[in-house]
């Protein structure tokens, strides 16, 4: 399966800043995936990253507030806009290969203050 | 709404027992059944898929499909404290529906 990095692991925010979440895989994917796993609850899509056009988000996600790049078909970015306490969350890339099955970055833990 | 449900637990299990997760469905169209597991803190990795129904086994790990009851399981055997974690079912769609969609996951907890 293909190797799945972000950065940063975690990091603490202030409310009202942005942070941007870097996902960076081994070898060159059509599909990739951010979610939000909030304490206690399952993954939440936020948008599939397309390489070469914009994002598609999910229904309660937008781009102004979680604007995504894809500029390869290795490297994408998710920032987390004007964040506030309920944006504390573990965010995480997601690759498609073969099967229809997904594997799933390390996972960036924001705390909000 | 496609929706996938599963007891939160926690599913306590002494060591050496058969760990039974279940998983129900929404879509009758489901075409492909996974399940994660998600040790605290980590992220979650693929340990089962399924796209039939009956079993498939995979060590100690089994999975069960039943398409006409809308359910999928996982049997782990021989349970041991290393697999104490939170286990995810997902469920894809058909017809172009390639995003799978999310239980909450069941915490298992093998006690020795």
């Amino acid at each position: 399966s293909a190797v799945i990095s972000q950065k940063p692991s975690r990091d603490i925010c202030q409310r009202g800043t942005s942070l941007t979440i870097q996902c960076q895989v081994d070898s060159q994917v059509t599909m990739m995936f951010w979610y939000r796993q909030q304490p206690g609850q399952s993954l939440t899509l936020i948008a599939t990253a397309n390489q070469g056009s914009e994002a598609t988000y999910e229904s309660g996600f937008v781009i102004d507030k979680f604007p995504i790049s894809r500029p390869n078909l290795t490297f994408s970015t998710l920032t987390v806009s004007n964040m506030s306490p309920e944006d504390s969350s573990i965010y995480l890339c997601s690759v498609e290969e073969g099967a229809e099955t997904q594997y799933f970055g390390p996972g960036t833990r924001l705390l909000v203050l | 709404q496609k929706e996938v449900e599963q007891n939160s637990g926690p599913l306590s299990v002494p060591e050496g027992a058969i760990a039974s997760l279940n998983c129900t469905y929404s879509d009758r169209g489901s075409q492909s059944f996974f399940w994660y597991r998600q040790y605290s803190g980590k992220s979650p990795e693929l340990i089962m898929s399924i796209y039939s129904n009956g079993d498939k086994e995979d060590g100690r790990f089994t999975a069960q499909l039943n398409k006409a009851s809308q359910y999928v399981s996982l049997l782990i055997r021989d349970s041991q404290p290393s697999d104490s974690a939170t286990y995810l079912c997902a469920v894809r769609g058909a017809g172009g529906s390639y995003i799978p969609t999310f239980g909450r996951g069941t915490s298992l907890i093998v006690h020795p």
